[in-house]
């Protein structure tokens, strides 16, 4: 079964300072990894996503995302936090074989203070 | 703006009642998915549908029912509903591997 960790519920940054949102995952074979960002009364919205290739993933709105087959990891990156970033991050993994769904971890809030 | 309308945003209904959920994907998006997000569960992948077929299915009740048009537009049943029912439902649709979501459809059972 695959599955998703986001191990932080909330993460604070200072505007103008780097951000990282931790995300790991665990499936049984090659993974598809996305993030997704959604704001208050809003839906999800896509930013990046790991099919194949590079590991750093360039997105969205100045993000990236690095991913680390050793480590199982997809932290999603920026240089530099704006308060407008302040919102709820989902990281996202499916398998690649199979018709598997899209399971989504618990998410993590994000605060940016001025 | 995604692309994908759920209809409609807010539902209010007592328990024990029977409501159903729209969603119109994208134009060309073959593949519906339904999510629902709750506070203490997150999103749970409810079912999924590819041109009229159910595809997969996870974490979703018997009470609870979907299925797709042949115009490819979408409708999730609750029925016998549960104060425990009350959530945000996402549709989401695709055509590749990134899922483009709707604004959801806030379910409140009282």
């Amino acid at each position: 079964a695959q599955s998703v960790a986001q191990p932080e519920d909330q993460v604070n940054v200072a505007e103008g300072n780097p951000l990282t949102v931790k995300c790991t995952y665990s499936v049984s074979g090659n993974p598809y990894l996305f993030w997704y960002v959604q704001y208050p009364n809003r839906g999800l919205q896509f930013l990046l996503k790991y099919i194949t290739g590079d590991n750093l993933v360039k997105g969205s709105y100045g993000f990236e995302a690095e991913f680390n087959k050793s480590q199982t990891s997809f932290h999603l990156k920026k240089p530099s936090a704006l308060v407008s970033d302040s919102a709820l991050y989902f990281c996202a993994v499916r398998d690649s074989g199979g018709n598997t769904p899209l399971v989504f971890g618990k998410g993590t809030r994000l605060s940016v203070i001025a | 703006d995604s692309g994908v309308t759920q209809t409609p945003k807010h539902l209010i209904t007592a328990t024990g009642q029977r409501v159903t959920l729209r969603c119109s994907p994208r134009s060309g998006d073959l593949s519906v998915y339904w999510y629902q997000q709750s506070l203490d569960q997150g999103l749970q992948f409810l079912i999924q549908y590819y041109n009229g077929e159910e595809r997969a299915k996870g974490n979703i009740l018997e009470r609870f029912s979907a299925q797709q048009f042949p115009d490819l537009h979408s409708e999730l049943n609750l029925s016998s509903l549960e104060l425990g029912d009350s959530a945000l439902y996402f549709c989401a649709s695709s055509v590749g591997q990134v899922l483009h979501f709707g604004s959801g459809t806030r379910l409140t059972v009282v």
